[in-house]
């Protein structure tokens, strides 16, 4: 199955500064990404969905300026946590959609990044 | 979003039972995914089922689908402490054109030695 490598993960930053995480794919080319938050003892929200060159489509609720998505390339896409809030402290999770999602391939996740910011 | 909910929302059984983990959902699908997520970690790819199937086996897991009644569920049998973590399903919508896939509750298994 597909690569992907998440970086950093795990980052303590202070309330007001931003935060870059990233998502690269080691293996193919991903023109579609997608990234998640998770609280403690939660499931997966879905935040956006990620698309080489074009902007990314967000979710209801998701703050577009808040969260800086980046997919300048086939095989990085970047997450911006922009004026980071001790609110904003969860677990972020990015995953890549496989080549041929319409069949029997699951989809492949970053081992996810711990933010906190205090 | 998320799409909809797992029961139990926590499991505990000892080393050698069987486990077995119940999702509903919402929507039409186009296929329904469980995944293992170990805490602190990504989430791992177990199987996936798609809506026209109703039963899979994949070594000692065995997942189920029942659209009529939306709902699916993942057996574990024999289980291993190894097997603690959270399971969680998740869903294609039917059509979609991104792919997006929408995470249930998940459950909580503890497996005892």
């Amino acid at each position: 199955g597909a690569v992907v490598s998440q970086h950093p993960s795990w980052v303590i930053c202070k309330s007001g500064t931003s935060v870059k995480i990233e998502c690269r794919s080691l293996d193919f080319q991903a023109t579609t990404m997608f990234w998640y938050r998770q609280f403690p003892k939660q499931s997966l929200m879905l935040m956006a969905t990620s698309n080489e060159g074009s902007k990314a489509t967000y979710e209801q609720g998701v703050e577009k300026d808040k969260f800086l998505i980046n997919h300048a390339s086939l095989t990085l896409s970047t997450l911006t946590v922009t004026s980071a809030h001790p609110e904003d402290s969860s677990f972020y999770i990015c995953s890549l959609m496989p080549r041929h999602w319409g069949s029997n391939y699951g989809y492949t996740f970053g081992s996810g990044t711990r933010l906190t910011v205090v | 979003s998320q799409q909809g909910e797992e029961d139990p929302q926590a499991l505990s059984i000892q080393e050698g039972e069987n486990a077995t983990m119940n999702c509903s959902y919402k929507t039409s699908i186009n296929n329904l995914q469980w995944y293992r997520q170990n805490s602190g970690r990504g989430l791992v790819h177990l199987i996936l089922i798609r809506s026209n199937e109703r039963e899979k086996h994949s070594g000692r897991l065995r997942v189920t689908l029942d659209t009529s009644k939306k709902s699916s569920s993942l057996l574990i049998t024999a289980s291993r402490a190894a097997d603690t973590a959270s399971y969680f399903c998740a869903t294609v919508d039917r059509g979609s054109t991104l792919g997006r896939l929408y995470f249930g509750r998940g459950t909580q298994l503890t497996v005892w030695p």
